[in-house]
């Protein structure tokens, strides 16, 4: 496609139910990031994927967050036992990995957990 | 802590009009900045960066700033038209880290008839 396409769009989990967020990104894209982005505030680093290799996941915020990019295009976002705190929009972005070069966003999904 | 401040939650500003969407930063590492513009219920949207051996950066209507010695970049819009009415948010990042993004809390721009 021609940007980054996460899906689902919305996800409403019950609290202690496990979620997966889906991205899609640029083809030929590199590399791959996860952000949050909580009510009123900016998109927050979650994660980063070079291909396959998770290069950095200093601000996933517990072991409940895992993300996965096993073929180096797709990646997964899951988060286990959701909290009410999880509630967010998660971003994920994708860029050709050279240095100052920008992300590209796709539209996020919103993560309700009630 | 926050590295890349936003003070300004929101600005309105008359069409035709200059806005002026300001940025501070404490992390004296960073090397590259960029300015997102974001719809509601859409992803972020790159507008305009700048390398930190530049002090300005024109694209358009669009110019970008950047005062080292402040730590201090700030966004221009001239004229301002109703379309750039969205939140913006200023990013900061070091070189070697591709793109991994530190945000403002971003500033909500109104630019009205």
């Amino acid at each position: 496609g021609a940007g980054v396409s996460q899906s689902p769009r919305y996800k409403v989990a019950k609290r202690g139910q496990d979620v997966a967020l889906r991205c899609d990104p640029i083809s030929g894209h590199v590399s791959l990031f996860w952000y949050q982005q909580a009510l009123g505030q900016g998109p927050e680093f979650l994660t980063y994927f070079q291909n396959e290799a998770q290069l950095d996941k200093s601000g996933l915020p517990s072991d409940r967050f895992f993300a996965e990019r096993p073929e180096g295009s797709v990646s997964t976002l899951k988060i286990q036992r959701t909290q009410q705190e999880d509630s967010a929009v998660y971003l994920c972005a994708s860029s050709l990995g050279q240095a100052n070069t920008e992300a590209f966003f796709g539209q996020g999904t919103r993560l309700t957990v009630v | 802590d926050q590295q890349v401040k936003q003070n300004s939650p929101s600005l309105s500003v008359q069409e035709g009009r200059i806005s002026i969407l300001n940025c501070d930063y404490t992390n004296s590492m960073f090397d590259y900045f960029l300015w997102y513009k974001k719809y509601p219920a859409e992803g972020p949207t790159f507008l305009i960066s700048i390398s930190s051996i530049k002090d300005k950066n024109e694209d358009g209507r669009f110019t970008v700033f950047l005062n080292k010695s402040a730590k201090h970049l700030s966004l221009h819009i001239v004229p301002s038209q109703p379309g750039d009415s969205a939140v913006y948010f200023c990013a900061a990042s070091f070189t070697g880290t591709a793109s991994k993004l530190t945000f403002g809390t971003g500033t909500r721009l109104q630019v009205t008839l």
